[in-house]
């Protein structure tokens, strides 16, 4: 079946834009993952949802950052007023089940890059 | 929360030697170990996991090890070849399920 798909690919904005970045996870996985990837580091995490709950946004770096999954399926990650260190790959993740230990399955990651 | 650190952050071998890269975690509730190799500009792409009721696990070249007592779990690579060159990250589950991982070792593969 398809994978984890994030859209778009690459994204340029200038500093002060809002920006939307969208994740579709695989078809029935209740678990979805956001992280931040920044240039030659590892992934770092910014909120998870169960279904269209957000059980953890502990990662989040300001509350500039908001992240959504209102019918449990796709998410969006939002950014208001981007500021250069916003530049990174967002990563989206997604598993089959919360707890336990499921593994998780990354989509290819929308870079972002503020001017 | 937890913090995992990985070595080596670079690790050059000739094709058909064995590759060892380390990580050890701080949170002895952590329960789950995956290891992910991330090709330049790609998606982070599961190789191997380990659960913490088991201390090894082989998948033909690909090995992981886990040692609960001393906090530390290490990938093995045997016979590598030069699509092995990318970057291995180790990761922890914490908690809720969020991955807490490595800083990345850098993999190259010399024909």
């Amino acid at each position: 079946g398809a994978g984890v798909s994030q859209s778009p690919r690459y994204k340029v904005a200038k500093r002060g834009q809002d920006v939307a970045l969208r994740c579709d996870p695989i078809s029935g996985h209740v678990s979805l993952f956001w992280y931040q990837q920044a240039l030659g580091q590892g992934p770092e995490f910014l909120t998870y949802f169960q279904n269209e709950a957000q059980l953890d946004k502990s990662g989040l770096p300001s509350d500039r950052f908001f992240a959504e999954r209102p019918e449990g399926s796709v998410s969006t990650l939002k950014i208001q007023r981007t500021q250069q260190e916003d530049s990174a790959v967002y990563l989206c993740a997604s598993s089959l089940a919360t707890g336990g230990r499921q593994p998780q399955h990354f989509g290819d990651g929308t870079r972002l890059s503020i001017l | 929360g937890e913090n995992v650190e990985q070595h080596p952050s670079t690790l050059s071998v000739q094709e058909g030697d064995s590759a060892v890269i380390k990580c050890t975690y701080s949170d002895s509730a952590s329960n789950y170990f995956p290891w992910y190799k991330q090709e330049l500009g790609k998606r982070p792409q599961l190789i191997i996991d380990i659960r913490s009721n088991v201390g090894e696990k082989k998948d033909q070249r690909i090995a992981v090890t886990l040692n609960k007592t001393a906090k530390h779990f290490s990938l093995h690579i045997t016979e590598t070849q030069p699509e092995d060159s990318a970057v291995y990250f180790c990761a922890a589950k914490e908690g809720t399920g969020k991955l807490i991982f490595g800083q990345g070792t850098t993999l190259q593969v010399k024909p």
